[in-house]
């Protein structure tokens, strides 16, 4: 398995943009997870998807964001307008079913996109 | 709310010299303690799962360790390439969501 595929690895926009970062996360795999790491910060998890659907999208810093997985292999996370304080590493991870009531799985990660707003 | 704090943030070791990282963490009914390494531009890689307090895991210089309030990851006889951020994570009951901490930065001196 190729692991999970991001894309693109950088980014550099200017301010007002909008920008579209694309997941492969693993076959088989049915949680996906977008997380956002700067230096300040660490790792903060902005949205995870059950299945394609939406479960908690609480992380999402505020409007501009928003996420979609419209089936098992792809998923988009968009920024729209983008601002310098939106620079950032973005990953994708992947996990087998993150059920409740079983026990954890682990996450793989993607390499990131490095996401510079000017 | 699960929270999970990491020190030091940063370490230098040198070549040889053992030592230990921490993980004091706050969740509401552990699911899984995760050990991962990230080297710079990459994302973090896998290392360890613990579940229950005494647990133990270990892979080469590495050994994890779980109490119910915090995690170790022991690194005996470091060598420069074991250079890298180590992040923790945790994982609460009813929840999806893994919380991370900041990481700590571990550089080992030749």
């Amino acid at each position: 398995d190729a692991g999970v595929i991001q894309s693109p690895r950088h980014e550099v926009t200017e301010m007002g943009q909008e920008v579209t970062l694309r997941c492969k996360p693993i076959s088989g795999h049915n949680s996906l997870f977008w997380y956002r790491q700067t230096m300040m910060r660490g790792l903060e998890l902005l949205i995870y998807f059950n299945n394609n659907v939406p479960i908690d999208d609480s992380g999402m810093p505020e409007d501009r964001f928003s996420a979609k997985m419209p089936n098992a292999s792809f998923s988009t996370l968009k920024i729209q307008p983008s601002e310098p304080r939106d620079s950032a590493v973005y990953f994708c991870a992947s996990s087998p079913l993150a059920g409740a009531v079983s026990g954890a799985n682990v996450l793989t990660f993607g390499a990131g996109s490095r996401l510079t707003v000017l | 709310e699960d929270q999970v704090t990491q020190s030091p943030e940063a370490l230098r070791l040198q070549e040889g010299e053992s030592s230990s990282l921490n993980c004091s963490y706050t969740v509401s009914g552990l699911r899984g303690l995760f050990w991962y390494r990230q080297d710079p531009g990459k994302g973090p890689e896998f290392l360890f799962t613990l579940y229950s307090a005494g647990e133990e895991k270990e892979k080469e210089r590495l050994k994890a360790t779980l109490t119910k309030k915090e995690s170790f990851l022991h690194i005996t006889a470091p060598k420069p390439e074991d250079s890298a951020t180590y992040l923790c994570a945790v994982r609460g009951s009813g929840t999806y969501k893994y919380i991370f901490g900041t990481g700590t930065r571990l550089k080992v001196l030749a």
